[in-house]
């Protein structure tokens, strides 16, 4: 079976301090991918990354990094230098890897990030 | 638009009512899934299709639920006898079918519709 867990529920910052939002997974697959998602209050998901399981490599884009650490199963993001527009729910989810069925994703339970002025 | 559309946007139903939540996904995109959202969590799956047929529905929690793509577009979401616990957030995303090694799993999601049942 396929787990997530985001063991932060809610993180409170002030604005320009960096934060890191965990993620925990778990997985039989020997290839799946990995995803960050930003929920803002308006409720549509949106896609920030993805990250398949042959890639260990850090990727940053802008304020925004990710480290994929296979051997501790983690998938952590790191904003820098956060900023009040992050504020949102952010959700880590998996997926293995299937030619004809179902990429179902498995989300998280999701941490509320809160970026005060 | 170029986005997932869903409709309506806010439900509220009678308890035992009927409803019927729909789903306009990409235009091409042929794998379209169903994930409900309790308040507070994370998005559970649903419902699977590729075009019109329904590979994966192991995520309906009832037979109340019923989903259906005919065409291999627009999807509905039928929910019937509703009960209190049904209230939640309806999501509906959409996806190019993954290739064997390809990237395209990417699955835009559309605004969902958040169903309350009194």
């Amino acid at each position: 079976a396929q787990k997530v867990t985001q063991a932060q529920t809610e993180i409170s910052v002030v604005e320009k301090e960096d934060v890191t939002l965990d993620c925990v997974y778990e997985t039989r697959d020997t290839t799946y991918y990995l995803f960050w998602y930003k929920q803002p209050p308006s409720g549509e998901l949106v896609f920030l990354i993805r990250r398949n399981s042959f890639d260990e490599q850090n990727e940053i884009s802008g304020r925004y990094s990710w480290n994929f650490q296979k051997s501790t199963s983690s998938f952590n993001f790191t904003i820098t230098a956060s900023q009040v527009v992050d504020s949102a729910v952010y959700f880590c989810a998996l997926s293995g890897l299937r030619i004809q069925g179902a990429q179902k994703l498995v989300f998280g339970q999701g941490t509320r990030l809160t970026i005060n002025p | 638009g170029a986005g997932v559309s869903q409709s309506p946007r806010y439900k509220v139903a009678k308890r035992g009512q009927d409803v019927a939540l729909r789903c306009d996904p990409i235009s091409g995109h042929v794998s379209l899934f169903w994930y409900q959202q309790a308040l507070g969590q994370g998005p559970e799956f649903l419902t699977y299709f590729q075009n019109e047929a329904q590979l994966d529905k192991s995520g309906l929690p009832s037979d109340r639920f019923f989903a259906e793509r005919p065409e291999g577009s627009v999807s509905t979401l039928k929910i019937q006898r509703t009960q209190q616990e049904d209230s939640a957030v309806y999501l509906c995303a959409s996806s190019l079918p993954l290739v064997e090694v390809g990237p395209n799993n990417e699955q835009f999601f559309g605004p969902g519709t958040r169903l309350t049942v009194l």
